[in-house]
């Protein structure tokens, strides 16, 4: 079946050490995106890729960081994380013409000690 | 700015009960609307989207919504809910059809009781 994985499911790291969580996708979508998702919010946009285009939003830290090495997957780099960037990720895709559309993957939980 | 107010926080209902879900959004153009539902440990999906024509639109797994102009609504319904039902519900509106930036309201949570 066609989907959207996330890798790790949970994902525990330390107080201002680098993280990594990562995406990757059958259904050959041309956009990803990341969310952030903290307890009882509202899922918030990140950044997304038109392909190889990177589109950051406005209010998005500095700390947050993607990579797309090919269109399959997708990376979130936190290169220093802190306790408030607890949450859970979401990484989506969606093709170009129908990106109201989008695919979510289960999410990583990420906890910062 | 668009926003988007989900009333409710937390809905019990009982298995075969009806549900609504309540919906309002602020936005000064014509609003693209979505429902998304959210399972315990798993992603949004996508349960029905409204762009334009007939009011009332029909999603996935039997639910329906209604837009309503002049109130401002969008909500969603579903005659007879399932224990299955139980998870996240998240009203979103968008500025552009095909556009994948959403305001996603802050999620209401749906308990199932036998």
């Amino acid at each position: 079946d066609a989907m959207v994985i996330q890798n790790p499911r949970y994902q525990v790291t330390q107080f201002g050490k680098p993280v990594t969580l990562s995406c990757s996708q059958t259904l050959n979508h041309n956009v990803m995106y990341w969310y952030q998702q903290k307890s009882s919010q509202a899922p918030k946009l990140l950044f997304h890729y038109y392909d190889k285009d990177f589109n950051n939003e406005a209010d998005t830290p500095d700390n947050f960081q993607s990579r797309r090495p090919n269109t399959s997957f997708c990376f979130l780099d936190i290169r220093s994380p802190g306790l408030g960037d607890a949450a859970m990720y979401l990484c989506a895709t969606s093709t170009r013409t129908q990106q109201e559309t989008q695919y979510f993957g289960p999410g990583t939980r990420l906890l910062v000690l | 700015a668009q926003s988007v107010t989900q009333p409710d926080i937390h809905i019990t209902v009982s298995e075969g009960a009806s549900l609504e879900l309540r919906c309002n959004y602020s936005y000064g153009a014509t609003p693209y609307l979505f429902w998304y539902v959210q399972s315990p440990g798993q992603g949004l999906q996508l349960l029905l989207k409204y762009f334009s024509g007939d009011t009332l639109v029909q999603g996935i797994k039997g639910f329906e919504a209604e837009f309503k102009r002049s109130q401002s609504s969008f909500n969603l319904r579903k005659p007879s809910v399932h224990w299955s039902d139980a998870a996240e519900y998240f009203c979103a509106v968008g500025a552009l059809r095909g556009w994948g930036k959403f305001q996603f309201g802050a999620g209401t949570q749906v308990v199932v009781t036998p």
